[in-house]
């Protein structure tokens, strides 16, 4: 299995421009998790999808952010616009269930906003 | 969810057992205990995961004693490629994992 698998693994944009971050899940597995990684807040869950469905998106950190999960197999993170302080390093992770079931990451998009 | 302490950093020599423990006073009764590991430029990798006394993989031995409210890491013989940050997590009866600064582990030659 080739694991999750995230794109781009680096992106530079400007502020104010839109931003589309893609993960593939590895097949089989139910459940979806959106991370965002920075030096001063550590790894953040954003959002968390079971079943394509949303179920947690307390962590979304304002509506300029937005996930969708149009089949089992990818899901993207939209950021309109980006701002500055969106710069991060954002994870993708899957588990075959929710609960105890075990998280595999992927290896992260490196978003630096301008 | 139960908040856990560790040490923000360790230093090691190649060839060293590495024990790293972590403090989760407020675990719950249904709570399991899980370590990741993340070098730079990757994702969190699992390493094990355990509920109670002793569980050992490949990668490493977690020791959780009867009371639960800590348990430590032992990565046995490290190298240098084990430099890494290593995070303890309690969890289980959520999805939600709560990854805290995690324990910064060099490990010289």
């Amino acid at each position: 299995d080739a694991g999750v698998i995230q794109s781009p693994r680096h992106e530079v944009t400007e502020m104010g421009q839109e931003v589309t971050l893609r993960c593939k899940p590895i097949s089989g597995h139910n459940s979806l998790f959106w991370y965002r990684q920075t030096m001063m807040r550590g790894l953040e869950l954003l959002i968390y999808f079971n079943n394509n469905v949303p179920i947690d998106d307390s962590g979304m950190p304002e509506d300029r952010f937005s996930a969708k999960m149009p089949n089992a197999s990818f899901s993207t993170l939209k950021i309109q616009p980006s701002e500055p302080r969106d710069s991060a390093v954002y994870f993708c992770a899957s588990s075959l269930n929710e609960r105890t079931d075990t998280q595999y990451f992927g290896p992260g998009t490196r978003l630096t906003v301008l | 969810l139960a908040k856990t302490t560790q040490p923000i950093s360790m230093d090691s020599y190649e060839g060293q057992e590495v024990n790293i423990t972590c403090s989760h006073n407020n675990i719950a009764t249904n709570d399991y205990i899980t370590w990741y590991q993340q070098f730079p430029s990757q994702g969190p990798r699992f390493i094990i995961q355990g509920y109670k006394t002793k569980v050992t993989n490949e990668v490493a031995s977690l020791f959780i004693p009867a009371d639960r409210k800590s348990s430590t890491l032992s990565l046995p013989r490290v190298s240098l490629s084990d430099t890494a940050v290593y995070y303890c997590l309690v969890g289980g009866s959520s999805y939600k994992l709560i990854f805290g600064s995690g324990t910064r582990l060099l490990v010289r030659p």
